[in-house]
């Protein structure tokens, strides 16, 4: 069956300018997940989507930082006003409903972001 | 805060060896650790998921062990072959409860090479 899939592979953009990126999660996988690797570091936590909801984006590192999920399925990030520290592979994952034992995360195969 | 690390950072071995990769954990209180592997370009392809209830885990050559009250967890690896060759990351999910929704924590990895 098809993975979680994210577009696009490989962004290359200005300082300053707006991106989007975009994640497709596993065919009914209710619960989603955004994590950021900069270089030489370790994976970092964003936002959890629970359904279209949110309910935990303690990770987003500044308020250039929003991402939204319309019908429990597709989820985009978008990053206002790119700054270089924003370059990083933006790594997107899915699992089933929370609790029992399908609480795996699949990862999809990541963006990776250049900010010139 | 949970903290995980990974020891060693680095690791190359001759193929055929056998090998361990350690992971610690600083806050016991955990749901489950995960292994995955990370190619170059690639997302992370889950190896093992050790259920906090579990000691162990395996998947043909890998084995992986869980010591809860310790915080430590190996991922066993026998007769490397070359194809083994990948960072290796260690994550774990916090225990039921509070408002973690699942979020993982992720060491820092290790990079496996595997000579001919």
């Amino acid at each position: 069956g098809a993975g979680v899939s994210q577009s696009p592979s490989n962004k290359v953009t200005e300082k300053g300018k707006d991106v989007e990126l975009r994640c497709d999660p596993i065919s009914g996988h209710t619960a989603l997940y955004w994590y950021r690797q900069r270089l030489g570091q370790g994976l970092e936590f964003l936002i959890y989507f629970q359904g279209n909801s949110a309910p935990d984006k303690s990770g987003l590192p500044s308020d250039r930082f929003s991402a939204e999920r319309t019908g429990e399925s597709v989820s985009t990030l978008t990053i206002q006003r790119t700054q270089q520290e924003d370059s990083a592979v933006y790594l997107c994952a899915s699992s089933p409903r929370k609790g029992g034992q399908g609480n795996e995360q699949f990862f999809g195969p990541g963006t990776r972001l250049t900010v010139l | 805060k949970q903290e995980v690390t990974q020891i060693p950072a680095a690791l190359s071995v001759p193929e055929g060896e056998n090998l361990v990769l350690n992971c610690s954990f600083t806050d016991s209180a955990i749901y489950n650790l995960q292994w995955f592997r990370q190619d170059p370009g690639k997302g992370l392809t889950s190896l093992l998921l050790i259920q906090s209830s579990q000691r162990e885990q395996t998947s043909g050559r890998l084995n992986a062990s869980l010591d809860k009250s310790s915080g430590r967890s190996t991922l066993y690896i026998a007769a490397s072959q070359p194809g083994d060759s990948a960072t290796y990351l260690c994550a774990v999910r916090p225990g039921a409860g509070g408002t973690s929704y699942g979020k993982l924590t992720f060491g820092q990895g290790t990079i496996l090479t595997v000579h001919p």
